[in-house]
């Protein structure tokens, strides 16, 4: 049963600190998507990539915020320096977009739980 | 530019009762709707997605282009329906697909 994952899952930090949040996306999803989740905001899409190279990164505040794809089974969100209101919980999700069959749906990841402090 | 509504941030009916989780969406073309549910202490996973026309858990949605409209409906509520239930919407626009989610609804079942 191929699942998306996520490392770490919880993770609390000072504010100052680097965080990097890793995800496998599923074998053979040509997608990875970043989403980031609050009370207030609900789900927010960060980035996204499509065969590793990002295509949307909007939703993304640049300054602090990155994403990469090093290779097909790893992608990373790290944000330096964190502050407190980066608390949330950051899902990764992938898919395959595109094709014969296609319906954009997005597989889940169990997302990491972020406390900076 | 695209988006995707969902007026009630939480919902509590009683066991039996009917449901109607509403999910209002902007944009121009022909989107792609689905519908999301988190359980507690479980991921999101896809409930519904508008192009296969099917029941899930007894949940339908139809979408309604004239009003642009996804509503999540279930005739009859359980218990185990409590959860989180996202909107979203996935768009072809300017080169690149676009994928949005509402804020959610969260849906509580009373005894």
């Amino acid at each position: 049963d191929a699942r998306v994952t996520q490392t770490p899952r919880d993770k609390v930090t000072e504010m100052g600190q680097e965080v990097t949040m890793r995800c496998q996306p599923i074998l053979g999803h040509n997608t990875v998507f970043w989403y980031r989740q609050t009370m207030k905001q609900g789900l927010e899409l960060l980035a996204y990539f499509r065969n590793r190279a990002p295509l949307d990164d909007s939703g993304m505040p640049k300054d602090r915020f990155s994403a990469e794809m090093p290779d097909a089974t790893l992608a990373t969100l790290k944000i330096q320096p964190s502050e407190p209101r980066d608390s949330a919980v950051y899902f990764c999700a992938s898919g395959l977009a595109g094709g014969v069959g296609s319906y954009n749906e997005q597989f889940f990841g169990p997302g990491t739980r972020l406390t900076v402090l | 530019a695209q988006r995707v509504t969902q007026p009630e941030k939480l919902l509590s009916v009683f066991k039996g009762a009917p449901v109607e989780l509403k999910c209002n969406y902007s944009y121009s073309g022909s989107p792609e709707l689905f519908w999301y549910v988190q359980y507690s202490r479980q991921r999101l996973q896809l409930l519904l997605r508008h192009i296969s026309r099917e029941s899930i858990k007894g949940f339908t949605a139809d979408l309604n282009k004239g009003e642009t409209s996804f509503h999540l409906k279930k005739p009859f509520a359980q218990e185990e329906d409590s959860a989180m239930y996202y909107c979203a919407l996935t768009a072809f626009a300017s080169g690149t697909y676009k994928y949005i989610f509402g804020t959610g609804t969260r849906l509580k079942v009373l005894a």
